[in-house]
């Protein structure tokens, strides 16, 4: 079956240190890929998809950038984190409806 | 925006009753999905409804769509405490480089006391 990872589960990061939020699939081949971010009491929005290796989308302009340098690892990366990057960051691969991995809780100090 | 927009916000009940969350959107779709999220964790995907279909069932949980008023309704029959969590529902299109794009409302907080 397939199943996702995501780590760390939570980061307290202070203001202008750089990010990096991992997420893997197991369990399937070329999966389109995605990265969400919940801000708190919120819905999610979607800021990065990849249809493959090496192919990524944005969907808003922000200060996070994607990369995905294989099947099924992608991943969320900051050079210097604002505070507005807090937030919950959801990976999500879709075949049908969607399945989210456990998601990293990010707090900016 | 396609934005889905959920009603009420937040929702309390007693265990045994029947929950109704409903959703708006605003824009022609591809198909409505229904999401779950407990406190502080991922979301789980409950139910996919599509632009052609008029309702759908799984288990305890009963969706409808009506594309006319571009709406969608989410019952949960028999609640129980466990079924407390947030709910949102996404509206579904596909994006110009593939893959899909789902957007999500706020959502609704249902708490189910014993």
């Amino acid at each position: 079956s397939q199943t996702i990872h995501q780590w760390p589960a939570t980061l307290v990061q202070p203001v202008g240190s750089p990010l990096s939020l991992e997420c893997t699939v197991e369990g399937t081949s070329n999966p389109n890929l995605y990265w969400y971010r919940q801000a708190a009491g919120r819905g999610l929005q979607l800021l990065f998809y990849s249809v493959g290796i090496g192919q990524i989308s944005s969907e808003v302009p922000q200060n996070l950038s994607a990369s995905r340098p294989q099947d099924r690892q992608f991943i969320l990366s900051s050079k210097k984190l604002l505070l507005s990057d807090s937030g919950f960051y959801l990976c999500a691969w879709s075949s049908g409806g969607k399945f989210f991995g456990p998601g990293t809780r990010l707090t900016v100090l | 925006s396609q934005q889905g927009e959920e009603d009420p916000q937040a929702l309390s009940i007693q265990e045994g009753e029947n929950a109704t969350m409903n959703c708006s959107y605003k824009t022609s779709i591809n198909n409505l999905q229904w999401y779950r999220q407990n406190s502080g964790r991922g979301l789980v995907h409950l139910i996919l409804i599509r632009s052609n279909e008029r309702e759908k069932h799984s288990g305890r949980l009963r969706v409808t769509l009506d594309t006319s008023k571009k709406s969608s309704s989410l019952l949960i029959t028999a609640s129980r405490a466990a079924d407390t969590a947030s709910y949102f529902c996404a509206t579904d299109y596909i994006l110009t480089g593939g893959g899909n794009k789902l957007t999500f409302g706020t959502g609704t907080q249902l708490k189910v006391e014993l």
